[in-house]
């Protein structure tokens, strides 16, 4: 069965760092592009970064040079770790695959059951 | 960088057909797909691509597309189908960033 599992949220003051945990199972994180979408509380979905299959990876502005993307191949596990938080980083962070079928389509699915992130002093 | 809006509720009767649509300059270059999120949990892809059901979607749900909107139609509406659906998309700036829509809540009377 194909699944992810999030881990590692909790509360953390402000200016601090937080590291999210994304364990699959059921299919090879290293093989496919990996996303995180976070979901502010009563809020939509927000994308917020992906790595590649290569290795690139790309961010939203709102985490650029805050939030780091990686993956442990041998743990088949993809990372997010969070610096300089802020009050308006508090969300659901979720991880999730990500297909193409081509250049013009990606898709999310599946998605991980998501972790809370609370920035409060 | 993109953005993708969607109307923030929609409203159906129970059984009737529900439109919900997204608009945004990316659509003209990339397809859109749909999630549906229900209360307390994580969303459910349903429609990707042109007009593709993941295994286990009702073919109640389909999709389309024309220029710059992107429309997930719901035909014969049931109690359960009642929950928020987002669209999203690559970004058209050519940056590699993904960007979702506002979300509309879908009410099935």
């Amino acid at each position: 069965e194909v699944q992810l599992v999030e881990s590692g949220g909790g509360l953390v003051q402000p200016g601090g760092s937080l590291r999210l945990s994304c364990a699959a199972s059921g299919f090879t994180v290293s093989s496919n592009y990996m996303s995180w979408v976070r979901q502010a509380p009563g809020k939509g979905l927000e994308w917020v970064s992906v790595i590649y299959s290569g290795g690139s990876t790309y961010y939203a502005d709102s985490v650029k040079g805050r939030f780091t993307i990686s993956r442990d191949n041998s743990k088949n596990t993809l990372y997010l770790q969070m610096n300089s938080l802020r009050a308006e980083d508090t969300a659901v962070y979720y991880c999730a695959r990500e297909s193409s079928g081509s250049y013009e389509n990606n898709w999310f699915d599946p998605w991980g059951q998501g972790t809370l992130v609370t920035v409060s002093s | 960088s993109s953005e993708l809006t969607q109307d923030p509720a929609v409203s159906v009767a129970l059984g009737q057909t529900v439109r919900i649509t997204c608009q945004g300059d990316s659509l003209r270059s990339y397809y859109a797909s749909w999630y549906q999120q229900k209360p307390g949990q994580a969303p459910v892809l349903v429609i990707y691509g042109k007009n593709n059901r993941p295994s286990g979607i009702p073919d109640r749900f389909s999709g389309s597309s024309s220029g710059n909107t992107a429309s997930l139609t719901i035909t014969g509406a049931q109690a359960e189908d009642e929950a928020d659906y987002y669209c999203n998309s690559r970004d058209s700036s050519g940056n590699h960033l993904r960007v979702f829509g506002g979300g509309t809540k879908l009410t099935v009377l």
